[in-house]
Order: C-alpha cells, then structure tokens, then sequence
C-alpha cells in the first residue's frame, strides 16, 4: 500500500534561519511526487512537481529535491509569509487516478 | 486564465440532509478529483471523473456521489449527512489525471449540525 509520511510535524523558525521538511514515500512505481502550500481555511496550491530521483526545482526561497525514498523541500531565508502547511503527495500505477497526501507540516516563521 | 472555482465556498447543514457541491475544472483539463479534509485524516480521495466517467473511487459509503457533465464541470452529493462528515471538500483539475500536476480550488466548508 503507498504510504506518505512527512516530518516534522510541527515546525517553528526565526526569520532567515533556513530548514527543510521531510517527505518519505512508499509507492510501488513513483509516477510523481507533488508540493503544496496550503494557508488555513484555503484550497492546496501548487508548488512543485518531481518525478525522478535526482530531480530538483527550485522557486524563490524553496527548492525541491527527491531521491528513490523521500523528498526534500528546503527553505532558505524563510520570511513570515512563508508561513503555511506544507503537503507532498505522491501518483503511483498502483493509485492511477489519485493522489496520496502526507499529513502536512506546518511551518510559523517569526520576525 | 482562471482558476478552479468551488460553489457554494461554506454550508450549514444538518444531519439527515443531502447537500450537492458544484467544481468548474480549469478551462482545457478534462480530469476533475474530489478530496476531502479533515483535522484527523488529512486529504482523502473521494473519486475522479474523466470524460463524464468515474475512473476511481475512495473509500467512502454510498452516500458519496458524483458525475462529471460534458463542458467538464462535475458535482458531488451526500446524502443523509451525519456528523461526521463535516470537512473541507476540495475539488482538484488536470489535464488528463493524478499523474499530472493537480490544481486545487478554494474548497467548500461543510458544516453538518
């Protein structure tokens, strides 16, 4: 069964202190593994699509990266609108039609 | 180009009642996915439309329904609401399926009382 886990759960940084968030996945065949930024109350919005290891996209102070287990999504300098849940979700022949979300994690950047 | 639009954005049901949800997919995207989301579970997949055509479906009872019209759009039902299903119902647009980049829309709040 495809499992998404993400960690930390819970994420708490200062102004310009760089970090990154964890995404492992069991998947029988990755098809492609999906970032969002979802703000309370709102939909999921898209960040970045990744679908072999040794991938990496990159947009302002994000940058994604994936291996054969697991996503990285790096946040350098994060400011205070940076702010959100972040959730990987993963497509595999096995889930054709479906996406399988990690629980999130929630970042608080202070000033 | 505009993006995938949800009706009605909040709902104040109560339990017993039926509810319909209406999703405009992005203009071009033919794949319309329901998820819904809750404190406890997270995102969890409730079914996929393609071509007017149920691909797959989640594990919910039958009281979860949906269909997919010809220009795209696509609704879901539920039927004798219970407590439980209070949550984010959140409708995502593709080209041609989950293989693809999915786009969210802004969800409807359920509320069931």
């Amino acid at each position: 069964e495809d499992q998404v886990t993400q960690s930390p759960e819970a994420l708490r940084l200062q102004e310009g202190e760089s970090s990154s968030l964890n995404c492992s996945y069991t998947v029988s065949g990755l098809r492609g593994l999906f970032w969002y930024r979802q703000d309370p109350g709102k939909g999921p919005e898209f960040l970045f699509t990744l679908y072999s290891a040794g991938e990496e996209k990159e947009k302002e102070r994000l940058k994604a990266t994936l291996t054969k287990k697991e996503s990285f999504l790096h946040i350098t300098a994060p400011k205070p609108e940076d702010s959100a849940t972040y959730l990987c979700a993963v497509n595999s022949p096995y889930n054709t039609d479906k996406l399988i979300f990690g629980t999130g994690t929630r970042l608080q950047v202070f000033p | 180009k505009a993006g995938v639009t949800q009706t009605p954005r909040y709902l104040i049901k109560t339990r017993g009642q039926q509810v319909t949800l209406s999703c405009s997919p992005i203009s071009g995207h033919r794949s319309v996915s329901w998820y819904q989301q809750t404190p406890g579970q997270g995102l969890q997949f409730l079914f996929e439309y393609f071509s007017e055509t149920q691909r797959n479906k989640g594990n919910f009872p039958g009281r979860f329904s949906g269909r997919q019209f010809s220009n795209s759009r696509s609704e879901m039902n539920v039927s004798t609401l219970e407590l439980g299903d209070s949550a984010l119902y959140l409708c995502a647009s593709s080209f041609s399926g989950a293989q693809e980049t999915q786009y969210f829309g802004p969800g409807t709040r359920l509320l069931v009382l």
